[in-house]
């Protein structure tokens, strides 16, 4: 079956900087990565998703980017401010008509005043 | 607004006792799962329903029972509580072909 590794576990960025969260996946005919936020003490929320047929996608700040020969998933996010701080959660959803998620272990991103 | 409801959102009980925790969704999704979250580590899967007549183990399923009792309601029980099920619990629901999951806000239980 499908299984989603997810690095790294902690990230501490500059406020201001970048970050990057790598996901790899198993499944080559996963056709769906979507990646989770959680605040603290709070659900995990969408923020963004793609789809196996494209390569990058943008929101604002955050970006999804999909390299499906090396079966690998970035998120990244540029100019980070504290309300970015919060663990982040990818996830992958293996070929066919199951619709199931595939969760990473998470990545807790920390943003440095 | 359509949502994913979780009773209750704390809860400390004892060792040996019975607890369940309770899921309503008013969104008309037809999938409905459990979730387990203990801190530093991610979302572990209990058990999944796709719909009312079908229930399914995921990974960490013992100790552990649940019910569907309609399509909007999905339970969890813990027959006897044991400290290391000490942890943050999340109902979450989905509706294919859309491959969106919606979270409840989570039940925190604690085992003493």
């Amino acid at each position: 079956g499908e299984n989603v590794e997810q690095h790294p576990s902690t990230l501490s960025v500059q406020e201001g900087d970048s970050a990057v969260i790598k996901c790899t996946y198993s499944d080559s005919a996963s056709n769906y990565f979507p990646w989770y936020k959680q605040e603290l003490g709070k659900r995990p929320q969408l923020i963004i998703d793609i789809r196996s047929n494209v390569g990058e996608k943008k929101d604002q700040r955050i970006a999804v980017t999909l390299n499906k020969t090396a079966k690998h998933f970035s998120l990244h996010i540029t100019e980070t401010q504290p309300e970015d701080s919060a663990v982040y959660f990818c996830a992958a959803a293996p070929g066919g008509s199951n619709y199931q998620l595939i969760w990473g272990a998470g990545t807790k991103l920390i943003i440095k005043p | 607004d359509a949502d994913v409801t979780q009773t209750p959102r704390n809860r400390i009980t004892k060792t040996g006792k019975r607890i369940m925790l309770e899921c309503s969704q008013t969104k008309g999704h037809d999938r409905m799962y459990w979730y387990r979250q203990d801190p530093g580590l991610g979302l572990r899967l209990i058990y999944y329903s796709f719909d009312v007549k079908d229930i399914n183990k995921g990974e960490i399923s013992d100790g552990y029972s649940v019910s569907r009792q309609a399509q909007a309601k999905f339970s969890l029980s813990l027959e006897s509580a044991i400290p290391n099920q000490t942890a943050l619990y999340f109902c979450a629901t989905s509706a294919p072909p859309n491959y969106g999951y919606t979270f409840g806000s989570g039940t925190r239980l604690t085992v003493v």
